[in-house]
């Protein structure tokens, strides 16, 4: 199946940082998602990006939809401890297929 | 709300035996399931798509002969990996889609570890 990039692929940041982190695709999407995912686990719904242009928050996270449609951004402000985790973007053309990103693993030091 | 739950979290069969893994949406009807597959330190990477009462559409690559998707219910899908290898110890991840219209996110469950000696 299809993978998007994303970049970095890791980062390892000061506690109190802020912390910014994309994925491009070669397809245009219609729809952006931005996932967590602690070790073990499933990731867990960040962020939903539903338009071109659009930019999203969820608490300290804020996500963009790339006008191209081609790309989205992900920024987390004052990054804390528990912050700690892989990012993974999901993007699909359909609504229903998505596709993952390569994933950021990111690690904070307090 | 929207919670996705699997079953067995963890799982350790001999090569050549089948295992079944459950995924069922707790609190909310999915007519979509997804099934997805992750290697250790790696991404997610989607298997097949499963809708309810009808056949599951696999991706390039994944056998539809040996991963058997079943979905019974609008809260119940079920992957069967069948005359399991060790090539096939995984992480699989089920993700249920909410509804219909214009809401397209996807709640994952907590995943099973399969581990096949």
């Amino acid at each position: 199946g299809q993978q998007l990039n994303q970049s970095p692929q890791s980062m390892f940041i000061q506690e109190g940082e802020d912390v910014s982190m994309n994925c491009t695709s070669s397809s245009i999407f219609n729809t952006w998602l931005w996932y967590k995912q602690d070790p073990g686990e499933g990731p867990v719904l960040l962020i939903a990006l539903y338009k071109a242009g659009e930019l999203t928050s969820n608490g300290r996270l804020t996500a963009q939809f790339g006008i191209t449609r081609k790309d989205s951004f992900l920024n987390i402000s004052a990054s804390i401890p528990s912050d700690v985790g892989i990012y993974f973007c999901a993007g699909s053309s359909t609504g229903n297929q998505f596709y993952f990103g390569t994933g950021t693993s990111l690690t904070v030091i307090p | 709300g929207a919670v996705v739950s699997q079953h067995p979290s963890r799982v350790i069969c001999k090569s050549g035996t089948s295992v079944k893994i459950e995924c069922r949406s707790l609190d909310f009807q999915a007519t979509t399931m997804f099934w997805y597959r992750q290697f250790p330190k790696q991404s997610l990477m989607l298997m097949a798509t499963s809708n309810e009462g009808s056949k599951a559409t696999y991706e390039q690559g994944v056998e539809k002969d040996k991963f058997l998707i079943n979905h019974a219910s609008l809260t119940l899908s079920t992957l069967t990996v069948t005359s399991a290898h060790p090539e096939d110890s995984s992480f699989y991840i089920c993700s249920a889609q909410a509804g219909t219209g214009a809401v397209n996110e996807q709640y994952f469950g907590p995943g099973t570890r399969l581990t096949v000696t």
